[in-house]
């Protein structure tokens, strides 16, 4: 069965600071893979999808950024966290015609 | 542009009573569906989807959900809410095309009373 990680699960920053997160997928191949954010009282903005290695699609500008190194290895990252970074970021792979979700991380950025 | 709109961002409910959750979509072609509930720092969890086929969808912990396209509505019911289904529930529509892309609404969560 498949399964998707993602870590760390909670993440205090300093502003200025750099960010990296990692989703990884198990039990499928080439998946489509995405990243959301879920800031505080509002709902889930697709940040970047990603169909295959090394292709990425970024749906709102802003300064994080996406890597997709390996087939089932998805990255956020920012060089410089802004206050406004803070939120609960979502990775999900599709399969099918659905999308799973993983687990999350909680950003805080101080 | 496709979109979502879930009427009501809070629900509240006794225990034993009926849910109803509301949600209308706005979408060029025919559409795939999906209702996802999400319990506090969790992830999102998939409840029910519309795809092609039957209209009345039944998903996970006794929901459902019917596929109205006059309406252009995909309403998600339960006949007798349990403390446990309290959480915040989003409805989303997938656009056609292979990158899958989901626009979600602005969720609505449900309390449930006892």
């Amino acid at each position: 069965s498949q399964t998707i990680h993602q870590w760390p699960a909670t993440l205090v920053q300093p502003v200025g600071s750099p960010l990296s997160l990692e989703c990884t997928v198990e039990g499928t191949s080439n998946p489509n893979l995405y990243w959301y954010r879920q800031a505080a009282g509002r709902g889930l903005q697709l940040l970047f999808y990603s169909v295959g290695i090394g292709q990425i699609s970024s749906e709102v500008p802003q300064n994080l950024s996406a890597s997709r190194p390996q087939d089932r290895q998805f990255i956020l990252s920012s060089k410089k966290l802004l206050l406004s970074d803070s939120g609960f970021y979502l990775c999900a792979w599709k399969g099918g015609n659905t999308q799973y979700f993983g687990p999350g991380t909680r950003l805080t950025v101080l | 542009a496709q979109s979502v709109t879930q009427l009501g961002s809070h629900v509240s409910v006794s225990e034993g009573a009926l849910v109803l959750l509301r949600c209308n979509y706005s979408s060029s072609v025919p559409p795939y569906l999906f209702w996802y509930v999400q319990y506090p720092n969790q992830g999102l969890q998939l409840l029910l989807k519309y795809t092609t086929g039957a209209t009345l969808v039944k998903g996970i912990n006794g929901f459902e959900a019917e596929f109205k396209k006059s309406e252009t509505s995909f309403h998600l019911t339960k006949p007798s809410a349990h403390m446990s289904d309290a959480a915040e529930y989003f409805c989303a529509v997938s656009p056609s095309g292979n990158t899958g892309k989901l626009i979600f609404g602005q969720g609505t969560t449900l309390q449930v009373k006892p």
